[in-house]
């Protein structure tokens, strides 16, 4: 069964202050990994996708890497803007599997 | 742009009571998902359509039916609500498996 666990549950930065959050994932052979931002309300809304270790992907202050067993973003120098839910998602290398395995997601709160 | 459109936005109902929730997407995809999303579980995938005629089951169906109208529109129905079914629902789609999927902003769901 594949499982995704996101850590922390809830951050709290102040602006300009980098971190990372932690995506630590089970799946029989992995298609793909996914990382969305959800705001309080909305959809989540399509970040990054990486397919094989060693990959990085980069957005403004977010970067996001994959290992084989756990994938990070890399928050850089937070803004009060970057405050959401930042969900982690799976997909398996399977063919007749056509779901994303999703985190309960990590919080964050970037403070002025 | 408007991506994926669900309706209603909000909707109470009485335990027993019937109702069908629409989603339709403007991005010529191929494949439709419906998610529920509860506190502290992550999205789970109720059913998805991989191509216009086809549905399966996904991890949590029991309780749901759902219909592709068309290649844009995928409807999900409780046919007969219960207060389990209260949750958030998001409509997803893309072009085709391990590409990225795009939600709607959902519909939050209560039931009596």
């Amino acid at each position: 069964e594949d499982q995704v666990t996101q850590s922390p549950e809830a951050l709290r930065l102040q602006e300009g202050e980098s971190s990372s959050l932690n995506c630590s994932y089970t799946v029989s052979g992995l298609r793909g990994l996914f990382w969305y931002r959800q705001d309080p309300g909305k959809g989540p809304e399509f970040l990054f996708t990486l397919y094989s270790a060693g990959e990085e992907k980069e957005k403004e202050r977010l970067k996001a890497t994959l290992t084989k067993k756990e994938s990070f973003l890399h928050i850089t120098a937070p803004k009060p803007e970057d405050s959401a839910t930042y969900l982690c998602a799976v997909q398996a290398d399977d063919t007749g599997r056509r779901a994303l395995t999703f985190g309960s997601g990590t919080r964050l709160q970037v403070q002025p | 742009n408007a991506g994926v459109t669900q309706t209603p936005k909000f909707q109470v109902l009485k335990t027993g009571q019937s109702m069908t929730l629409q989603c339709a997407q403007d991005m010529n995809h191929n494949s439709m998902y419906w998610y529920r999303q509860d506190p502290g579980m992550g999205l789970r995938l109720i059913y998805y359509s991989a191509s216009e005629g086809t549905t399966d089951k996904g991890e949590v169906p029991n309780g749901y039916n759902v219909s592709r109208l068309n290649k844009r529109e995928f409807s999900l129905r409780l046919e007969s609500a219960a207060p389990s079914q209260t949750s958030v629902y998001f409509c997803a789609s893309n072009v085709g498996m391990n590409q990225p999927q795009h939600f709607g902003d959902g519909t939050r769901l209560s039931i009596l």
